[in-house]
C-alpha cells in the first residue's frame, strides 16, 4: 500500500517560514491535499490539488508537488498557525493520509 | 452554506452495537461522496471508507474491511458508520468529510462523534 511520510515535528518562529513535507514514491504524479488541525477540532483543507487555496484561506500558504515531495510552506508565520497538518493522496481508489506533522511556533 | 452535521458522543460496552450518524445540508447531498475518517486519541487521520449516495456504492480500506458498516439514506441526506460489535480499540473520534469524485478533496467535515468502548 502506498505510504506517505512527515515529519513528526516542525518549529518555527513568528514570522519566520514553515517548510512541511510530505514524501511519497512518485507523489509527483499525484493530486495533493493538505489540512490543518487545530487542537480538538476538526480538520480543515487549507491547500488542495497541490496548490490551491481554499476561500479564506491566507495567500501566506502555499504548497508544491514535484518527484517524491510535496511541500506545504507557511510564510510570515503566526501564533494562529499552531496545529497538526496532514498530507493527503488518493491511491487505487484509496484515501491515504500522513501521519501528519506538528506545527509548534516558537 | 454547507455543513455536515454529526451524531452526539457515545459510551458504549464492549460486544454492543452502535450506529452513528452524519446529516448533510446546504448542497445536494448525491452530488459528493462521504467519507469516514478515523482518529484515535493523539493518534493521525485514517481514511476508514466512502460512499456514495447517490447509488450507495461504497469502498472500504482494508483495515476497515468486515469490521464497520457505511450506508447513507438520502432521502434525509444522512449517512451513517454502523458496528455490530464494538471492541475496546474502536474508542475514538470519528469524522465524516464531503468530497467528490476519486481524486478530490475532502472540503467540508462534520464536527466529530467521540466513541468510547469501556467495561
Amino acid at each position: 500500500s502506498y505510504v506517505l511520510t512527515q515529519p513528526p515535528s516542525v518549529s518555527v518562529a513568528p514570522g519566520k517560514t514553515a517548510r512541511i513535507t510530505c514524501g511519497g514514491k512518485n507523489i509527483g504524479s499525484k493530486s495533493v491535499h493538505w489540512y490543518q488541525q487545530k487542537a480538538g477540532q476538526a480538520p480543515v483543507l487549507v491547500i488542495y490539488y497541490d496548490s490551491d487555496r481554499p476561500s479564506g484561506i491566507p495567500e501566506r500558504v502555499s504548497g508544491s508537488n514535484s518527484g517524491n515531495t510535496a511541500t506545504l510552506t507557511i510564510s510570515r508565520v503566526e501564533a494562529g498557525d499552531e496545529a497538526d497538518y496532514y498530507c493527503q493522496v488518493w491511491d487505487t481508489s484509496s484515501v491515504v493520509f500522513g501521519g501528519g506533522t506538528k506545527l509548534t511556533v516558537l | 452554506e454547507v455543513q455536515l452535521v454529526q451524531s452526539g458522543a457515545e459510551v458504549k460496552k464492549p460486544g454492543e452495537s452502535l450506529r452513528i450518524s452524519c446529516k448533510g445540508s446546504g448542497y445536494s447531498f448525491t452530488s459528493y461522496w462521504i467519507s469516514w475518517v478515523r482518529q484515535m486519541p493523539g493518534k493521525g487521520l485514517e481514511w476508514m471508507g466512502r460512499i456514495d449516495p447517490s447509488d450507495s456504492y461504497t469502498n472500504y480500506s482494508p483495515s476497515f474491511q468486515g469490521h464497520v458498516t457505511i450506508s447513507a439514506d438520502k432521502s434525509i441526506s444522512t449517512a451513517y458508520l454502523q458496528w455490530s460489535s464494538l471492541k475496546a480499540s474502536d474508542t475514538a473520534m470519528y469524522y465524516c468529510a464531503r468530497h467528490g469524485n476519486e481524486g478530490g478533496d475532502f472540503d467540508s467535515w462534520g464536527q466529530g462523534t467521540l466513541v468510547t468502548v469501556s467495561s
